[in-house]
């Protein structure tokens, strides 16, 4: 069936560096989701990118869509504390959109 | 404002008890869906609906039971089939299905006791 592989599953980074999750679907996506879950809550949505190669900036927050629209990524430049969460991307199902169907995560955290 | 809502935040079963979490959304959207959380899982998916009176099994529907008879809620029952039911359960809502951002409610932290 369908799968969305996020790496790394663990990042741990000092306070000011950057950070990278990649996403990678085994089938084209119509539009790729990314969503952050902070630390005992619930997944909030970031942001969706719907066309081939697009790139959307959310202040210190760089999302790509790639070409093949089959994989994705997520930058931030210059970790803050408030960065802390685990970073999740989701693509809809293959054959329809009923539902969508999301990568294990990336759970980040942050020294300061 | 408008939102989802999910009660309670905490709950407690014990073993061979059925338990019914609520999910309640005030944004008028079509489609609702539970996911179950455990970790190092990510999110799966238990049941969706994208209309009242109707709905789909997800990857893991075994176990648990669902109702859509009004719009804004989409109620879940745990039954005693459910294995091992102690996880977190997020339930989220949609404009449309697949290609509209998901709101998620603040989630049930259930523990079977």
């Amino acid at each position: 069936g369908q799968q969305v592989m996020q790496i790394p599953q663990y990042q741990h980074v000092q306070e000011g560096e950057d950070f990278t999750t990649y996403c990678n679907s085994s089938t084209t996506l119509s539009n790729i989701q990314w969503y952050k879950q902070r630390p005992g809550g619930h997944p909030v949505f970031l942001i969706q990118l719907v066309k081939s190669g697009e790139v959307k900036k959310q202040k210190r927050l760089t999302f790509q869509f790639g070409e093949a629209k089959k994989n994705s990524s997520l930058h931030i430049t210059a970790t803050q504390t408030t960065d802390v969460g685990t970073y999740f991307c989701a693509g809809p199902a293959q054959g329809g959109s009923e539902k969508l169907v999301f990568g294990k995560g990336t759970k980040l955290t942050v020294n300061p | 404002d408008g939102g989802i809502t999910q009660s309670p935040k905490y709950l407690f079963r014990k073993e061979g008890q059925n338990v019914t979490l609520s999910c309640e959304q005030n944004l008028n959207h079509d489609a609702m869906y539970w996911y179950r959380q455990d970790p190092g899982q990510g999110l799966r998916l238990i049941y969706y609906s994208q209309i009242v009176n109707d709905f789909q099994k997800g990857d893991i529907a075994e176990g648990y039971s669902v109702s859509r008879e009004k719009k804004e809620s989409f109620p879940l029952t745990v039954t005693s089939a459910q294995k091992n039911p102690t996880a977190f359960y997020l339930c989220a809502s949609s404009r449309k299905t697949g290609n509209y951002g998901y709101t998620f409610g603040s989630g049930t932290r259930l523990t079977v006791v």
